[in-house]
């Protein structure tokens, strides 16, 4: 069974400085997608940035990006020139790429973040 | 252009009565996905539909949980007979086709608290 990992609970970043957020996950598929979702206090997720795990390049979504390590099962999410905004809980989510898994995503427990002023 | 919308935002029962969620799904959508989130937890997935039809149940309860997307109408989860521990957010997504790896719209939740 797939399983996805968020090792830090809780981060903090004063604001436009970069901060990066950790997610690791466990598969035995070749090809997958990974996603980052972001939850702010209104509780509405809201897609940040995904990636296809047959594309080599890293994504990237104005200020936001990710480091894709695909031997290592590493899926990182950078934000720079962090916004007050961006202050909210952070999810990394995996999905298998055949249509029985389709919509079956399997998130982390997430990672707070908080943007200082 | 109306998002997923869900109601009621904020659902309480007594331990025994029954919970309905409704969800919305956005303007063209068909396919419609509802996860349940506990506290300091991530989303868990619970059941995918399309119009009339459940296509993927893995995620469900096998007692007391039920979901149905009919004909016309919003989506509806229902929860018979509810304990402590069914007290959660239950979030709604959905999406406009089969491709993969597509977007999901979510909802903003139903948060249920069982007394």
């Amino acid at each position: 069974a797939q399983t996805v990992t968020q090792s830090q609970p809780e981060m903090s970043v004063q604001e436009a400085e970069t901060v990066t957020l950790s997610c690791t996950y466990d598969t035995s598929e070749n090809n997958y997608y990974l996603f980052w979702y972001k939850q702010p206090p209104s509780r509405q997720m809201i897609l940040v940035i995904r990636q296809e795990a047959y594309k080599q390049q890293n994504a990237t979504e104005n200020r936001f990006s990710v480091n894709f390590q695909k031997a290592a099962k590493s899926f990182s999410l950078k934000i720079s020139d962090s916004q007050l905004g961006d202050t909210a809980m952070y999810f990394c989510a995996f999905m298998k790429p055949d249509r029985g898994s389709q919509g079956n995503l399997i998130f982390g427990k997430g990672t707070k973040l908080s943007v200082k002023p | 252009n109306a998002g997923v919308m869900q109601n009621p935002r904020h659902l309480v029962r007594r331990r025994g009565q029954e919970a309905r969620l409704r969800c919305s799904p956005m303007k063209g959508h068909s396919h419609v996905y509802w996860y349940r989130q506990l506290p300091e937890e991530g989303l868990k997935f619970m059941v995918y539909l399309q119009k009339e039809n459940i296509i993927d149940e893995s995620g469900m309860p096998k007692e007391r949980f039920s979901a149905e997307f009919p004909k016309e109408g919003p989506s509806i989860l229902r929860i018979q007979q509810v304990v402590r521990g069914d007290s959660a957010a239950y979030f709604c997504a959905s999406s406009p086709s089969t491709v993969l790896n597509e977007k999901l719209f979510f909802g903003s939740g139903t948060q249920l608290s069982v007394l």
